[in-house]
């Protein structure tokens, strides 16, 4: 089946500095990946709508700038927190749904700011 | 508007036991119907899915679940719990695709052994 694969699981950073987060279609081509954050106990919430080969397309109140999105390939979209403070310390997940299917999600990255 | 509503936060169920999920549904278009379990620190696995057809839909590790259009729900059941079921279950309505993903609040399965 589908498997969306995240990287890193989990990443500690120290305030200030910037995280990259990659999410790839291991066995399928995505033009359209998906990112959300997830809050403990809270269902996820979509930030942005990565697009191949184009600007990502962002939900409101989400700042373009700190969440930095590039989409390079059929099979790549990475996330970027940019001067990262602790309150953006939080779940953060991408999915992709191959043609005509289900989304399916990555594994998740934690991120921890310090 | 577009929504999906999990009227429970939490449930407890005894190992062996029956359960079912609950979760209704506000999707002005034919919905697309999911249900995803989400295990501590991890991400979102696809138990099942309901695009058409066949209204009772089975799903993996024993799930299954029933679209009722005139009641807009999708109720995910599972005739005997494991202890290994324990976690966050996320149901969603939308397009397929997931630029129109709606997600409810969750409901959060605990078992007793």
């Amino acid at each position: 089946g589908a498997v969306v694969s995240q990287h890193p699981s989990w990443v500690i950073c120290k305030s200030g500095t910037s995280v990259k987060i990659e999410c790839r279609s291991l066995d399928f081509q995505a033009t359209t990946m998906f990112w959300y954050r997830q809050f403990p106990k809270q269902s996820l919430m979509l930030m942005a709508t990565s697009n191949e080969g184009s600007k990502a397309t962002y939900e409101q109140g989400v700042e373009k700038d700190k969440f930095l999105i590039n989409h390079a390939s059929l099979t790549l979209s990475t996330l970027t927190v940019t001067s990262a403070h602790p309150e953006d310390s939080s779940f953060y997940i991408c999915s992709a749904a191959p043609q005509g299917g289900a989304l399916h999600f990555g594994n998740g990255t934690r991120l921890t700011v310090t | 508007a577009q929504s999906v509503t999990q009227p429970d936060i939490h449930i407890t169920v005894s190992e062996g036991a029956s359960l079912e999920l609950r979760c209704n549904y506000s999707y002005g278009a034919t919905p697309y119907l999911f249900w995803y379990v989400q295990s501590p620190g991890q991400g979102l696995q696809l138990l099942l899915k309901y695009f058409s057809g066949d209204t009772l839909v089975q799903g993996i590790k024993g799930f299954e679940a029933e679209f009722k259009r005139s009641q807009s729900s999708f109720n995910l059941r599972k005739p005997s719990v494991h202890w290994s079921d324990a976690a966050e279950y996320f149901c969603a309505v939308g397009a397929s695709t997931g630029n129109q993903f709606y997600f409810g609040t969750g409901t959060s399965l605990t078992v007793i052994p």
